[in-house]
């Protein structure tokens, strides 16, 4: 069964609006952290944002923010003002067992945002 | 920040060969370590989790003796995709977990592009 699930396969936006990336997970653990994470065409993962599943508050970095709730298991990210440079494909990620060595972080399938002009 | 550096970024060998890819903490120590592949327009895949002084865990149905994984030091992970063939052809990311660092904090190195003729 998908863990991370990411529907829109890609997105289309115009410049200087916000745009949300949906994702949704499933995990039964307690202890999770959920991740985004930016790679553009040249392949870096470029690391965007964090939320522990313990953290009361939605994490923000800038012009980054990610809508988590908890009870509907769904850590959509929001983009404001978007900008050119923000096309790239995104990534939805998790991990479980924070605590545990055996931790490892799982992807989504992605989404392409392309931001016109 | 933390950096993870890789090895070479390119290769392109011919089939039957062996390749050795290299993934260095450059500064933090790295007790566990993973290796990706990504095939083109997909998602990231999990390989195996690297521990440092032991053997790999592999994810299901990756082979363990097609893809060798070396975690000797506490800085360096390798990676030996052996008699390589056409279909191994991807892109190789490692990831390492900064052992003194936040429990969130995983760094992803700048990937490795590899085409077997």
């Amino acid at each position: 069964a998908q863990k991370i699930t990411q529907t829109q396969p890609g997105m289309f936006v115009q410049e200087k609006e916000a745009v949300t990336l949906d994702c949704t997970y499933d995990t039964s653990d307690p202890s999770y952290g959920l991740f985004w994470y930016k790679q553009p065409s040249s392949g870096e993962m470029i690391f965007l944002i964090y939320q522990g599943s313990y953290d009361q508050q939605n994490a923000t970095e800038g012009r980054y923010s990610l809508n988590f709730q908890k009870a509907r298991k769904s850590a959509n990210l929001v983009i404001s003002a978007s900008q050119l440079g923000d096309s790239a494909m995104y990534f939805c990620a998790m991990r479980e067992g924070l605590y545990s060595s055996a931790s490892k972080i799982i992807f989504g399938s992605g989404t392409r945002l392309s931001i016109r002009p | 920040g933390a950096v993870v550096s890789q090895h070479p970024s390119w290769v392109i060998c011919k089939s039957g060969t062996s390749v050795k890819i290299e993934c260095r903490s450059l500064d933090f120590q790295a007790t566990t370590m993973f290796w990706y592949r990504q095939f083109p327009k997909q998602s990231l895949m999990l390989m195996a989790t690297s521990n440092e002084g032991s053997k790999a865990t592999y994810e299901q149905g990756v082979e363990k003796d097609k893809f060798l994984i070396n975690h000797a030091s506490l800085t360096l992970s390798t990676l030996t995709v052996t008699s390589a063939h056409p279909e191994d052809s991807s892109f190789y990311i490692c990831s390492a977990i900064n052992s003194g660092g936040a429990l969130e904090t995983q760094y992803f190195g700048p990937g490795t592009r590899l085409l077997v003729l």
